[in-house]
């Protein structure tokens, strides 16, 4: 159980197209995902808290014009990465809270690797 | 300002042997720390936690030990396999949020 998908795994795309990765809980609803960039060697830095049927929560110092978040059903979030430019590559990856929160247990998609040429 | 550190970014143990691997954290306000493993091109696993209010939690040959005076806290494989070569990620939970803080996590290598 607690199996999240994340699709592309990887991307490669012209400096000014926008890209869109979808994050999707298989197996059961999430009310809260987040959304997380990771660089060679460093850590995974929150991005974003998504909250089904309300706007995104973004970290200090993320664009929220640049990377918009929707999650619009209990399975389902999206990040597009608009107008992208090459400093936008990086490794981006999903989570989702099963209701149980209890232990703060995150489950995580398998990484999105986003290239920008 | 990382606020989850683990110092060490790679270590190798035999087969069999006692894996430890190391993390040490500087804010108060975290209430759970959590062990994941990641291998490549897969996404993190959730492999154990530890409530702020105990010193340990074991489950098989995963145990996680806490010092909250310290602000430290380890994790130990025994014994070892050659399975659990990947990449662990300690990570903190931020009191009353839903927030996790991750550290910039451990390669082991388990070599037969």
């Amino acid at each position: 159980g607690a199996v999240v998908s994340q699709h592309p795994s990887w991307v490669i795309c012209k400096s000014g197209t926008s890209v869109k990765i979808e994050c999707r809980s298989l197996d059961f609803q999430a009310t809260t995902m987040f959304w997380y960039r990771q660089f060679p060697k460093q850590s995974l830095m929150l991005m974003a808290t998504s909250n089904e049927g309300s706007k995104a929560t973004y970290e200090q110092g993320v664009e929220k014009d640049k990377f918009l978040i929707n999650h619009a059903s209990l399975t389902l979030s999206t990040l597009t990465v608009t107008s992208a430019h090459p400093e936008d590559s990086s490794f981006y990856i999903c989570s989702a809270s099963p209701p149980d929160r209890s232990k703060n247990i995150q489950y995580f998609g398998a990484g999105t690797r986003l290239s920008v040429l | 300002d990382q606020q989850v550190k683990q110092n060490s970014p790679s270590l190798s143990v035999q087969e069999g042997r006692i894996s430890i691997l190391n993390c040490d954290y500087t804010n108060s306000m975290f209430d759970y720390f959590l062990w994941y493993k990641k291998y490549p091109a897969e996404g993190p696993t959730f492999l154990i936690s530890i409530s702020s209010i105990k010193d340990k939690n074991e489950d098989g040959r995963f145990t996680v030990f806490l010092n909250k005076s310290a602000k430290h806290l380890s994790l130990h494989i025994v014994p070892s396999q050659p399975g659990d070569s990947a990449v662990y990620f300690c990570a903190a939970h931020v009191y009353n949020t839903d927030k996790l803080i991750f550290g910039t996590g451990t390669r082991l290598q388990v070599f037969p």
